[in-house]
């Protein structure tokens, strides 16, 4: 079963720094993996998306990601974080089965330092 | 284009009691799936309905029950609410491509409080 993994449940930066959010992936078949972005009371907005034509993928609001077999990882980074940035991201794996469904990681509250 | 809207946006019920929530996928999208926020956690697959049928079923006892129109929206039920269903219930519309990871939007959520 495919899964994914989050690490460090809270990530605190300074305005103007380098973010990154880890993710590492479980899958016995290429995954589809991708990126999600939750504002305080609000749903899910993604962020970008894995689908194996590009290894470097870039999302909206600056973010991108790099697929990495050898790591089996899809880090999350951007050059240079704003306020606007602090929120809750999760990492997703689409599922093989007849449904595709995303199966999440915990998530990373990101906060921005002025 | 309309994305995808959810009602009611809060809910309060006690235990034993049953809830409906409901989904209006995104226009052009035919493809429904349900997930189950708990707070501090990453969400939780419910089920999936695809062409009016369900597609797929996560780890959710048979209370947990849904359906969808020939519109493409969809209703999700819960029977016999206890405490742990206390949770933000998130919908999710897709249109299902071959051979690609389909992308799924979400909506803005149901927050329920089972008292």
């Amino acid at each position: 079963a495919q899964s994914v993994t989050q690490l460090g449940s809270h990530v605190s930066v300074s305005e103007g720094a380098l973010v990154l959010l880890r993710c590492n992936y479980s899958s016995s078949v290429p995954p589809y993996l991708f990126w999600y972005v939750q504002y305080p009371n609000q749903g899910l907005q993604l962020l970008l998306k894995y689908t194996s034509a590009a290894t470097l993928v870039k999302g909206i609001n600056g973010f991108e990601a790099e697929f990495k077999k050898s790591e089996t990882s899809f880090h999350l980074t951007k050059p240079s974080a704003h306020m606007s940035d602090a929120a809750e991201y999760f990492c997703a794996v689409s599922g093989t089965g007849p449904a595709r469904q995303l199966t999440f990681g915990s998530g990373t509250q990101l906060t921005v330092l002025p | 284009e309309t994305g995808v809207t959810q009602s009611p946006t809060h809910l309060i019920k006690t235990r034993g009691q049953q809830v409906t929530l409901r989904c209006s996928s995104q226009s052009g999208h035919n493809t429904v799936s349900w997930y189950q926020q708990a707070l501090g956690q990453g969400p939780q697959f419910i089920f999936q309905y695809y062409r009016e049928e369900e597609n797929g079923r996560g780890n959710f006892p048979p209370r947990f029950s849904g359906l969808q129109f020939p519109n493409y929206s969809s209703e999700l039920n819960v029977n016999a609410l206890e405490l742990d269903d206390s949770a933000l219930y998130l919908c999710a519309s897709s249109t299902r491509l071959a051979g690609v990871g389909d992308t799924q939007y979400f909506g803005p959520g149901t927050r329920l409080t089972v008292l």
